[in-house]
């Protein structure tokens, strides 16, 4: 069935390391989206893409990279330039439409720099 | 510059009480549309429902309600007999017609004591 997946659930990075989030979906989506959970805060937007090849800074991209080669996959980029990097991750899908399509989310990646 | 203020941080009620989440958002525009998330504590987030800025009609579904006032800017969702499954947290979150970026609030954590 259709959905997203993020991998790992879980993930330990050692400082001055960069480590990479999956994100995948098979809803056949266009448009995806990061987003940092901080504890007790509510979600913000770290990059988006509405199609392949393409996109764009979200509100605390720094220190973030992304890259878009497949409409399926989004991946995460947490460089050593994040000076805070421990959150929950979530990744998100949309389909085309406009602003009236609500945004799917994948379970998460929570990461711990140690 | 749009802004969704939840300001309830933490809710805690008795099983079968009912509970009222407050949203209050702000923005210049006069197309938008606004959305209730639920996170549960295995951390992927759930669409509840959607409202456009022009549909002002409430919606119930279930033990679920929506009251979508413009006048006071507000999209308050109401748990009727709530139940120990309720508890989580749960964001409003805020779409402009122009893009499919979310505004999220802080979120209100429920717990529903048994």
């Amino acid at each position: 069935d259709g959905g997203i997946t993020q991998s790992p659930k879980y993930l330990f990075r050692k400082e001055g390391q960069n480590v990479t989030l999956s994100c995948e979906q098979n809803l056949n989506h266009d448009a995806m989206y990061w987003y940092r959970q901080d504890p007790g805060q509510g979600l913000r937007l770290i990059y988006y893409s509405q199609i392949v090849n393409d996109f764009q800074k979200g509100d605390i991209a720094e220190g973030y990279s992304v890259s878009r080669e497949k409409k399926e996959s989004f991946p995460l980029t947490v460089t050593s330039a994040q000076k805070n990097p421990t959150a929950f991750y979530l990744c998100a899908s949309s389909a085309p439409g406009g602003a009236w399509n609500e945004q799917f989310f994948g379970p998460g990646t929570r990461l711990t720099v140690l | 510059a749009q802004k969704v203020t939840q300001a309830q941080t933490e809710i805690s009620v008795v099983e079968k009480e009912d509970v009222t989440l407050d949203c209050v958002y702000e923005t210049r525009d006069t197309t938008y549309y606004l959305f209730w998330y639920k996170q549960p504590p295995s951390g992927e987030l759930v669409f509840l429902i959607r409202r456009n800025s022009f549909d002002e009609q409430n919606e119930i579904s279930g033990r679920y309600s929506w009251n979508f006032q413009k006048s006071t800017s507000s999209f308050n969702f109401t748990i009727t007999a709530s139940q120990v499954v309720d508890s989580a947290v749960y964001f409003c979150a805020l779409k402009h017609n122009a893009g499919n970026m979310l505004t999220f609030g802080g979120g209100t954590r429920l717990m529903v004591k048994p």
